[in-house]
């Protein structure tokens, strides 16, 4: 089985602080994403990575930056957390397909980030 | 751009009633079409997909056909349980050469009482 995992389950924060969230697969997957999740809003993408050392835009990059390091690491960074990215942060994996067929992505667990 | 739209909820059921969940897309192209689920405290898993028009995906009992005249991907199940109380996610995929990547939809939460 594909597994994702996320280092925190829940975590509180201070404004202003650096937050790391961290993403780990397994299955040797190319391609890495981070995602938030609001009630209402479904999840938005932050950013995305296909490959070691690379990093793209998601739909919502303000805030945030991506570490990829290892294939199998993925790393979120908050440089000064605030208030609005109180939030649900999930990660997830898929292989690279070919010829334009769909990519199936699998998610780890989530990080309940509270920023106070 | 892409989006996804589906029914805002929560729905709330009785145990063996039926389920349907709509969906409906907007996109250039011919994407494929996914429905999450999110149980409670998890993350997301994937229930079924479909890749081209008139594709059923099914799984747990679920199903949804892909419709490409009327662009929706809509949900069912004909006889729903307790343990079916989750978030329901529908996503569309499409290739691009901005980046390969999901759109989702934002969710619809289901609650069934026993």
């Amino acid at each position: 089985d594909v597994k994702v995992t996320q280092s925190s389950r829940y975590l509180v924060k201070r404004t202003g602080e650096k937050v790391f969230l961290e993403c780990v697969q397994d299955m040797d997957h190319e391609n890495m994403f981070w995602y938030r999740q609001d009630p209402g809003l479904g999840l938005r993408l932050i950013y995305f990575s296909y490959d070691v050392k690379m990093k793209e835009k998601g739909d919502i990059p303000e805030g945030y930056s991506v570490s990829r390091e290892k294939k199998e690491r993925f790393s979120l960074i908050l440089e000064s957390a605030s208030t609005n990215q109180t939030s649900m942060y999930l990660c997830a994996s898929s292989f690279r397909t070919s010829g334009g067929a769909a990519e199936t992505q699998y998610f780890g667990p989530g990080t309940r980030l509270l920023v106070l | 751009g892409d989006s996804v739209t589906q029914m805002e909820g929560p729905v709330t059921l009785s145990e063996e009633a039926f389920l349907t969940i709509n969906c409906t897309y907007t996109a250039t192209g011919y994407p494929s079409l996914f429905w999450y689920v999110q149980y409670p405290g998890e993350g997301l898993q994937l229930l079924l997909k479909a890749t081209k028009a008139d594709d059923k995906g099914s799984n747990k009992g679920f199903e949804a056909t892909y419709r490409k005249e009327t662009t929706s991907f809509h949900l069912e199940k004909g006889s729903v349980q307790v343990s079916d109380s989750a978030v329901y996610f529908c996503a569309l995929w499409m290739l691009k050469a901005a980046g390969n990547k999901l759109t989702f939809g934002g969710g619809t939460r289901v609650l069934v009482k026993p």
